[in-house]
C-alpha cells in the first residue's frame, strides 16, 4: 500500500513569507508525527497528532508554527513570518497508534532565502 | 549534554567488514529502542526495534541493548555498498511521547 507522502519535495521561499506543508499518512493511521531534520542532524520532534487533536505540541519552537489535521487524516504545518534559521527537512511520520512503529515519509526541503 | 549521543562519522569500510554503530543515552526512562537508516534525501526507514534489554537479530543485523550502560549498538554483518546511509538510533519511554534521535552515523562501504 501507499506510504506516508509529503508535498511538496522542495520549497523555496523568501524571508518573511508564509508557507505550507502538507502531509498525507498511511491511510487508516490515526496517530501523525512532525519532525525538522537540519543538515547533520537527527530528526527533532515538533508536533504529534493523536486523530484531530494535537496531544503534544512541546516541540514547536515558537508561535509561527503551526499545525491543523481538521478530519484526522492530511495535516498541514503552517509557518508563518519565516527566518532563514527555519530552512531544514520537514519530515513527517504516521503510525496505527501511540507507541507504535512510525513510518516516515520523504520530507519537504523548505529553504528560506 | 544532549539525551542521545552519536558520533556523526563519517565511518568508511571495505566490503564484507562487521560494522559496529553505537548510541548512548541519558534517561532512564527509555524502553524502546530503534535504529532507522535513511539515504540521501530521502525519510528515515525502520530497520530494527527493540523492547526493553537485549539482543535482536533481523538477516544481516544485530541490535543490542543494554540498559545498564545506557548503550545500544547495531552491528552489521558482511556490509554490503548498498548498507551506505545515515544509521539513526531513536528512543521513546512509550506511549504517546515522541522518538528521541540520535544526530546518525554516515556510513560508506566501499567496494
Amino acid at each position: 500500500g501507499a506510504g506516508v507522502s509529503q508535498t511538496p519535495s522542495n520549497k523555496v521561499t523568501e524571508k518573511g513569507k508564509y508557507v505550507e506543508l502538507r502531509c498525507d499518512p498511511i491511510s487508516g493511521h490515526t496517530a501523525l508525527y512532525w519532525y525538522r531534520q537540519s543538515l547533520g542532524q537527527g530528526p527533532e520532534f515538533l508536533i504529534y497528532f493523536q486523530g484531530t487533536g494535537a496531544a503534544d505540541d512541546s516541540g514547536l519552537p515558537n508561535d509561527r508554527f503551526f499545525a491543523v489535521r481538521p478530519e484526522g487524516s492530511v495535516s498541514t504545518l503552517k509557518i508563518q513570518r519565516t527566518e532563514r534559521g527555519d530552512s531544514a527537512v520537514y519530515l513527517c511520520a504516521s503510525s496505527s497508534g501511540p507507541g507504535e512503529t512510525q513510518y516516515f515519509g520523504p520530507g519537504t526541503r523548505l529553504l528560506v532565502l | 549534554q544532549k539525551e542521545v549521543e552519536q558520533d556523526p562519522g563519517p565511518l568508511s569500510v571495505p566490503e564484507g567488514a562487521i560494522v559496529s554503530l553505537n548510541c548512548t543515552y541519558s534517561n532512564s526512562a527509555f524502553q524502546y529502542f530503534m535504529w532507522y537508516r535513511q539515504y540521501s534525501r530521502k525519510g528515515p526507514e525502520l530497520l530494527m526495534y527493540t523492547y526493553s534489554s537485549g539482543n535482536k537479530e533481523d538477516g544481516r543485523f544485530t541490535a543490542q541493548v543494554d540498559k545498564s550502560s545506557k548503550y545500544i549498538s547495531l552491528f552489521i554483518r558482511d556490509s554490503q555498498p548498498s548498507d551506505s546511509a545515515t544509521y539513526l538510533c531513536a528512543m521513546s519511554d512509550g506511549g504517546n511521547t515522541p522518538l528521541v534521535f540520535g544526530k546518525g552515523t554516515r556510513l560508506s562501504v566501499i567496494a
